[in-house]
């Protein structure tokens, strides 16, 4: 079975600059999570899917990161424009819903953003 | 008080050695328990589910107690593989019926040859 698939796997950019980031969930999985992981501490959810609603975005920071999920499978996570606090590894998950108390997710291998 | 709490740690033990890790929630409410384990520079994987009777896999086990609201892992027998950051995740239902989940800032386990 593939695994979650998430490109670029690294981006250097400049503060300023926009950047986006994608992810394909494993087939079936209906929740889809985008975390921002800083060095050294645990991954901060950043916005959460059912299929194509969202129902958790209580710490994206909405007034330069957006996210969608149009058609219920793949994601796109935008940073627009990129802070030098930005810097982070930003990890993609799924599981197959998050309305179960079980839900384990399956992260993607992350993209790696350098801002400068 | 942060949601999720656990030592940093690192916690460096020699080969064969049994280790200990805490993490403590703070909503009494929160619902399903779990502990990640996360490579450097890889992505966090499961490593167990907690329930409330308390679980073993293999060398692991994993408990939780409510009335302190903590959760823990004991890893029996270290082996130098078992060297990575342990992160602590607690799901608690929201007001529309999903599950959010808070991670730990992990707590980092080297052991030493």
């Amino acid at each position: 079975e593939a695994g979650v698939a998430q490109s670029p796997r690294y981006k250097i950019i400049e503060k300023r600059q926009s950047v986006a980031f994608w992810c394909n969930p494993i087939s079936g999985h209906a929740t889809l999570y985008w975390y921002q992981q800083i060095l050294g501490q645990g991954p901060k959810l950043l916005i959460q899917f059912q299929n194509n609603g969202v129902v958790d975005d209580s710490q994206l920071p909405k007034d330069r990161f957006s996210a969608e999920r149009l058609k219920g499978v793949d994601s796109t996570l935008k940073i627009q424009p990129a802070k030098l606090e930005d810097s982070a590894v930003y990890l993609c998950a799924s599981s197959f819903s998050s309305q179960s108390s079980y839900n384990e997710q399956f992260f993607g291998p992350g993209t790696r953003l350098t801002v400068l | 008080r942060k949601e999720v709490e656990q030592d940093p740690g690192p916690f460096n033990v020699p080969e064969g050695a049994t280790v200990a890790f805490n993490c403590t929630y703070s909503n009494s409410a929160s619902q399903s328990f779990f502990w990640y384990r996360q490579d450097c520079r890889k992505e966090p994987k499961l490593l167990m589910s907690v329930y409330s009777s308390g679980n073993e896999d293999g060398r692991f086990t994993a408990q939780l107690n409510r009335a302190s609201q903590y959760i823990s892992l004991l890893i029996r027998d270290s082996k130098l593989s078992d060297s990575a950051t342990y992160l602590c995740v607690v799901n608690e239902m929201n007001s529309g019926g999903y599950q959010k989940v808070t991670f730990g800032t992990g707590t980092k386990l080297q052991v030493i040859p």
